[in-house]
């Protein structure tokens, strides 16, 4: 099956620096990637779209200069989190589509756990 | 997206069916019923798929009742790495493709 895989898998920062998390499928050309974020004990919740070549369609309530994304191949998306603060570690994972299919099956990475100290 | 409805949580025992339902009264007629699962710490993983009819597949059966309005998810002989949150999603295919998970349900299956 197809797969997708993240880079970090976990990431420690301090307070104010900017982290970077990769998301790429192995195996597959994926025009669309998702972000997602899942907060302890609670549910995925959709961040934004990542479009291979335009802009991020971000959903309601995520700051989009906060939480900058670049989908410049059809293979890699990456999520950067600027100026981090406590409040955003989280589990961030991706997902991806497979480019044409009807199925709509979205194939998830592992996930990248953040904690801002 | 229609919305679903699932219970928090669920035991079964090692080795017997586990029956997960799901309520989605409010699916449109082009909305799809996705099951997704998500062991402790890993990324998504899914199961299975359906519009109207009855699926089957190596993981799991998907029974759809006739007015669509809810469904069962079917692992037919549960171990205990089946032990994990299953979503169950609808939404419509071919459109944007995202996915909106709901708070679905934590399957704990006991020895």
């Amino acid at each position: 099956g197809a797969v997708v895989s993240q880079h970090p898998s976990r990431v420690i920062c301090k307070s104010g620096t900017s982290v970077k998390i990769e998301c790429r499928s192995l195996d597959f050309q994926a025009t669309t990637m998702f972000w997602y974020r899942q907060f302890p004990k609670k549910s995925l919740m959709l961040m934004a779209t990542s479009n291979e070549g335009s802009k991020a369609t971000y959903e309601q309530g995520v700051e989009k200069d906060k939480f900058l994304i670049n989908h410049a191949s059809l293979t890699l998306s990456t999520l950067t989190v600027t100026s981090a603060h406590p409040e955003d570690s989280s589990f961030y994972i991706c997902s991806a589509d497979l480019s044409g299919s009807w199925i709509g099956e979205q194939f998830f990475g592992p996930g990248t756990r953040l904690t801002v100290l | 997206d229609a919305k679903t409805t699932q219970p928090p949580s669920m035991d079964c025992a090692e080795g017997r069916a586990a029956n997960l339902p799901c309520n989605h009264s409010t699916i449109s007629g082009n909305e799809y019923v996705y099951w997704y699962r998500q062991i402790h710490s890993q990324g998504p993983q899914y199961i299975i798929h359906g519009l109207k009819n009855n699926e089957t597949n190596e993981m799991a059966s998907l029974i759809i009742t006739e007015d669509r309005k809810s469904s069962t998810l079917i692992l037919p002989h549960a171990t205990l790495r089946d032990t994990a949150v299953y979503y169950c999603i609808v939404r419509v295919t071919g459109a944007t493709n995202k996915l909106i998970f709901g708070t679905g349900t934590l399957l704990a299956v006991q020895p």
